[in-house]
């Protein structure tokens, strides 16, 4: 239980389009869906809160209007990376919680991005 | 704004060998988790601990969370290669996490 997708898994873009980024949750009703950036070697960085039906709520320095958040439903949530370029190439990945009302986040496979 | 401070960020050891990976804050947590990152994946929950002065035991591996909620500990008793992975712990301040710096264990066979 508690699986958490994320499609796709890679993806090569170039500079200056937009990629979309799906993040399900499989089994279980996701109330509040978390969208992460990581770099090598490091500890994950919060880009932004979204919960269903609901405004996303971004991390100071995240910019919203680049980094498109919609949580359209309680099993899916998608970041779009606007107007790519290449200091957005990075490993993107989203969390879910809400399972059984508990707290715990539990997190997709991530999303490498790059930007050529 | 809370922080985790977690130690040691790198550590490498020989198959066998025992290690601690500790987690501390000035503030308190509600509940605090630690995951475990291979390269390219997301973090896979190991487990969460909730009531201060827990102590939680999955296999090989013993958790603890401080009494006073600030402090989380992971031992690995006799690592092996396959524990090999990034570390986190994280701390849950409502439905936020705020995670650890990370701390990347290679066992060496």
């Amino acid at each position: 239980g508690a699986v958490v997708s994320q499609h796709p898994s890679w993806v090569i873009c170039k500079s200056g389009t937009s990629v979309k980024i799906e993040c399900r949750s499989l089994d279980f009703q996701a109330t509040t869906m978390f969208w992460y950036r990581q770099f090598p070697k490091q500890s994950l960085m919060l880009m932004a809160t979204s919960n269903e039906g609901s405004k996303a709520t971004y991390e100071q320095g995240v910019e919203k209007d680049k980094f498109l958040i919609n949580h359209a439903s309680l099993t899916l949530s998608t970041l779009t990376v606007t107007s790519a370029h290449p200091e957005d190439s990075s490993f993107y990945i989203c969390s879910a919680s809400g399972r059984e009302g508990r707290y715990e986040q539990y997190f997709g496979p991530g999303t490498r991005l790059t930007v050529t | 704004t809370q922080l985790l401070e977690q130690s040691p960020q790198f550590l490498s050891i020989q198959e066998g060998e025992n290690l601690t990976v500790y987690c501390n804050s000035s503030s308190v947590f509600s509940s605090l988790q630690w995951y475990r990152q291979e390269p390219g994946e997301g973090p896979v929950l190991l487990v969460t601990v909730v009531t201060g002065g827990e102590v939680k035991k999955l296999k090989r591996l013993t958790f603890q969370f401080g009494d006073a909620r600030k402090d989380s500990s992971l031992h690995i008793t006799a690592a092996q290669p396959g524990d090999t992975g990034l570390y986190l712990c994280a701390g849950a301040g409502g439905s936020r996490l705020t995670f650890g710096e990370g701390t990347q264990l290679t066992v060496n066979p």
